[in-house]
Parts: structure tokens; C-alpha cells; sequence
């Protein structure tokens, strides 16, 4: 197991146009959690999933985003309409379900709208 | 609600000296606290956590940070900074309602001078 992996890397897209990133957990980890960085600033939490369900929501995740979980496996997040000010590095991390240990982050998808 | 506030935003100090990185927590509850590190255009690294057991936590590449109540603090500290040591780091408190969500302080850059 190579840890958490994110893709694409990196995606620029033009505004009005739509987005999807996708994280691979680590396997047995039943807990997904999506977070936005923007420059200069600490990552803010935007979702998470409890093996396939999407359990909490953050006010910032509009309804131009969505995630989904199937399976409990990989997680997809779908910016619709994109907008300047979505150019953020979204970052996803997993843990087990019982542990109250740290996350394992993936290296972040760096999204760039002109 | 728990918040993290570091209250440097930079930090400077030349090779070989010590490192102090300053964070002080707000939670209701005993909380779950955590240092992670961000190299430039990479993912976040677990350095250390406390979950409630010793207050004194050893981390990865001879860090440390001691948990004190009292002054509801957790510093992270490294008797001894290498060049390899410049990043930015963060500050986390884990909200403690079952979700493990993340909060995030807003980050300590931290440069090593030769």
C-alpha cells in the first residue's frame, strides 16, 4: 500500500467549466475526509465519509460541489461551474474508523481557474 | 467548539539552534492535538500527537511538544534545526464529537539561515 493517492496533480481549468478529483484512501481505512487550502492559509474541512456514507457537510461546500463514496473505496469531488475564487489545493486524507490517531494525506490536487 | 491559534506566522533561526513553534488550543473537552509539516508543493506529514496520554510527545526527526493544560499550549520545539527543517507547519486540534474532523491553526513557516 502506497498510501493515499490523489488525481490529477494538478488542473487548471477555465471559469464556467466543470471538475472532478478523485482520492484513493488506504485500503482499510474506513474514514475520507476532503479539505480546501488556499494560499497562505491552514487546510478547512469541506466533507467526510464513513466507509460509502457522507456523514457531515461543511457550510463552505456550496451546492456547486459534491463528493461521493461508492462502494466505501475511492472518493470523488465534482466542482460544477467553476469560479475564481475555487482555486484552492483540495487535499483528502483517511483514517480507521477507531483510531484517534492522525490522518494520512494524500499529496493534494493544486486547481487553478483563469 | 475547539480552535488553534499559532501565534507566530513566521519563524527564523539559524542552523543548529533551537526551534520553538507556538500553539495554544481552545476545546470544551480534553482534546486530541497534533503537529503536521508541509514541504513546498507536497502533502501534510504527521510530526507528532497527543491523544490524552503522556503530556511530553516525541515526534519524527527529533521533534517534540509538551501538552500543558494549565496554559492550554502545545509547543513544538527541536533542540537543534537542520536546513532540510524549512516548511511551514501546522497546528491541529481534533474536534472530539466523534467526526475526528481537523481544525487547523493558520500555519508557521519556518526558515533555517546557513
Amino acid at each position: 500500500d502506497t498510501g493515499v493517492s490523489q488525481d490529477p496533480r494538478h488542473k487548471i481549468t477555465k471559469r464556467g467549466q466543470n471538475v472532478t478529483f478523485r482520492c484513493d484512501p488506504i485500503s482499510e481505512h474506513n474514514r475520507l475526509y476532503w479539505y480546501r487550502q488556499t494560499l497562505g492559509q491552514g487546510p478547512e474541512f469541506l466533507t467526510y465519509f464513513q466507509n460509502e456514507a457522507q456523514l457531515e457537510k461543511s457550510r463552505l461546500l456550496s451546492d456547486r460541489f459534491s463528493a461521493e463514496r461508492p462502494k466505501g473505496s475511492f472518493s470523488t469531488l465534482e466542482i460544477q461551474r467553476t469560479e475564481q475564487g475555487d482555486s484552492a489545493m483540495y487535499l483528502c486524507a483517511s483514517i480507521p474508523s477507531s483510531s484517534q490517531g492522525g490522518y494520512t494525506f494524500g499529496s493534494g490536487t493544486r486547481l487553478t481557474v483563469v | 467548539a475547539q480552535s488553534v491559534t499559532q501565534l507566530d506566522s513566521h519563524v527564523s533561526v539559524s542552523e543548529g539552534t533551537p526551534v520553538l513553534l507556538r500553539c495554544n488550543y481552545s476545546s470544551s473537552y480534553s482534546p486530541s492535538l497534533f503537529w503536521y509539516v508541509q514541504h513546498p508543493n507536497k502533502g501534510l506529514q504527521l510530526l507528532l500527537k497527543y491523544t490524552s496520554a503522556a503530556t511530553l510527545v516525541k515526534g519524527i526527526n527529533g521533534f517534540e511538544a509538551e501538552f500543558k493544560k494549565s496554559e492550554t499550549s502545545f509547543h513544538l520545539t527541536k533542540p537543534s534545526a537542520h536546513m532540510s527543517d524549512a516548511a511551514e507547519y501546522f497546528c491541529v486540534v481534533s474536534d472530539t464529537s466523534g467526526t475526528y474532523k481537523y481544525i487547523f491553526g493558520t500555519g508557521t513557516r519556518l526558515k533555517v539561515l546557513a
